[in-house]
């Protein structure tokens, strides 16, 4: 079957630095994609890995290693309106987009 | 401003009574889609139509039905909802399915709630 694996919560304060990882296992891979949704709100994009490496965008980076079926995203400076929830999505060989619970984020001052 | 709206933003409907979900977007996309999602939960993909062409997952239950009558347009219907269909329901488009760099754009969501 298909899966996608992220940590359910972390807690970090503001100010600092976060990594929320994700592990994936799809039939075929054509991208993985980040989205943020804060509760009870639409999940919104952050970011799209299709190559292995670091992709920067502000205060976000996300990384992807194909063949470890990995990936993370990196969020720096953490403001308290970065609390929400981070879902891992990756698209398969059938470009279905195959999701993650989500990993939520908590941050205190 | 391009964008995907969803209307009602709260629903609320009686155990068994027919209810009808709206989504439109500006944003000509070819693709749209319907997710379902409950709390702390991964969204769910219902179905999606590339342009006309209606897609259904497998494990969709045959409760759930949707149309799609023009670009702009597409309705999710639930013909006798139960209490577990109680969810947040979510619309999203895409430009298209065969890149896989297009993200997918959501609305804002309907909170449905069975009593």
């Amino acid at each position: 079957g298909q899966n996608i694996d992220q940590p359910t919560e972390m807690t970090a304060t503001e100010g600092a630095i976060v990594q929320i990882n994700c592990t994936y296992q799809t039939s075929g891979f054509n991208g993985l994609f980040w989205y943020q949704q804060h509760a009870g709100e639409a999940p919104t994009f952050l970011s799209y890995n299709v190559l292995d490496g670091l992709e920067e965008k502000g205060r976000f980076s996300s990384f992807l290693s194909r063949s470890k079926g990995y990936s993370y995203l990196l969020l720096k400076e953490l403001q308290m309106k970065d609390s929400a929830s981070y879902l891992c999505a990756v698209r398969d060989s059938n470009y279905q987009l195959i999701w993650g619970a989500g990993t939520k984020l908590i941050i205190k001052p | 401003d391009a964008m995907v709206i969803q209307n009602p933003r709260y629903q609320v409907t009686q155990f068994g009574k027919p209810v009808t979900l709206s989504c439109s977007q500006t944003l000509n996309h070819n693709v749209m889609y319907w997710y379902q999602q409950k709390s702390s939960q991964a969204p769910k993909l219902l179905f999606h139509y590339y342009d006309k062409d209606f897609n259904n997952e497998a494990d969709t239950p045959d409760n759930f039905q949707s149309r799609r009558p023009n670009t702009s347009f597409c309705f999710l219907d639930i013909r006798s909802p139960g209490l577990g269909d109680a969810a947040m329901y979510l619309c999203a488009t895409s430009r298209d399915v065969g890149d896989s760099s297009y993200e997918q754009y959501f609305g804002p969501g309907t909170r449905l709630t069975v009593t």
